[in-house]
């Protein structure tokens, strides 16, 4: 069973500019997470969907940033325009629940880095 | 901001040698303390997820224990071997979200 897949896996582009980042969950899974890593520091949530809802985008650092998830299937994160602060990791997770139990399952990220 | 801390940032160990590290979380509003081991350019690969205090989880040489009312879980490696160089995260989850500490960098020399 294929994991967590996300596209590209590196990208390089500069400041101003737009970067679309898309995540395949795990298939069945309906809880999607987008998390990142700048700088070296720790990871953080960004946001949750259910479906294709969003259930919490608390994380979301400014308008800059938009993920939808059209279908409840695969998400896109959208970063536009883009700033040198932007540049990290950006992982995919997903799971088929939210109880206590459940496992979330990560990508092997996309690298950006912002010139 | 959930304060979720690691220590030590990294360590050295002989292969064959056993070791251990510390996560500490908050002990408030715990839902589930989650860990992973992750090389980079790879997928965080998810070690264990625990719920209850006092819960032990082994996989293979890997075992973690969970004590939430003073907050804190251990993760022990048992006769490290060089593929376990590693960064070692962990994660408080206390809704939805993982609140991640920033690891433990492990390297196992042959």
């Amino acid at each position: 069973e294929a994991g967590v897949t996300q596209f590209p896996s590196h990208s390089v582009i500069e400041k101003g500019q737009t970067v679309t980042l898309r995540c395949d969950p795990i298939s069945g899974h309906d809880n999607l997470y987008w998390y990142r890593r700048v700088m070296g520091k720790e990871i953080k949530f960004l946001l949750h969907f259910v479906k294709e809802s969003k259930q919490d985008e608390s994380g979301m650092p400014n308008n800059r940033f938009l993920a939808e998830r059209t279908g409840g299937t695969y998400s896109t994160l959208k970063v536009q325009p883009a700033e040198l602060e932007d540049s990290g990791v950006y992982f995919c997770a997903s799971s088929s629940g939210t109880g206590a139990g459940n496992t979330i399952y990560f990508g092997e990220g996309s690298w950006l880095t912002v010139v | 901001i959930l304060n979720v801390e690691q220590s030590p940032q990294s360590l050295h160990v002989q292969e064959g040698d056993s070791t251990n590290f510390t996560c500490s979380f908050p002990s408030s509003n715990f839902y589930a303390l989650h860990w992973y081991r992750w090389e980079t350019a790879k997928s965080p690969e998810a070690l264990f997820v625990m719920t209850l205090n006092g819960d032990e989880k082994k996989k293979g040489r890997i075992s973690a224990t969970l004590n939430t009312k003073e907050g804190y879980s251990y993760l022990y490696i048992k006769g490290s071997q060089p593929e376990d160089s590693a960064t070692y995260l962990c994660a408080f989850r206390n809704d939805y979200k993982l609140s991640f500490g920033a690891g433990t960098t492990v390297t196992v020399r042959a």
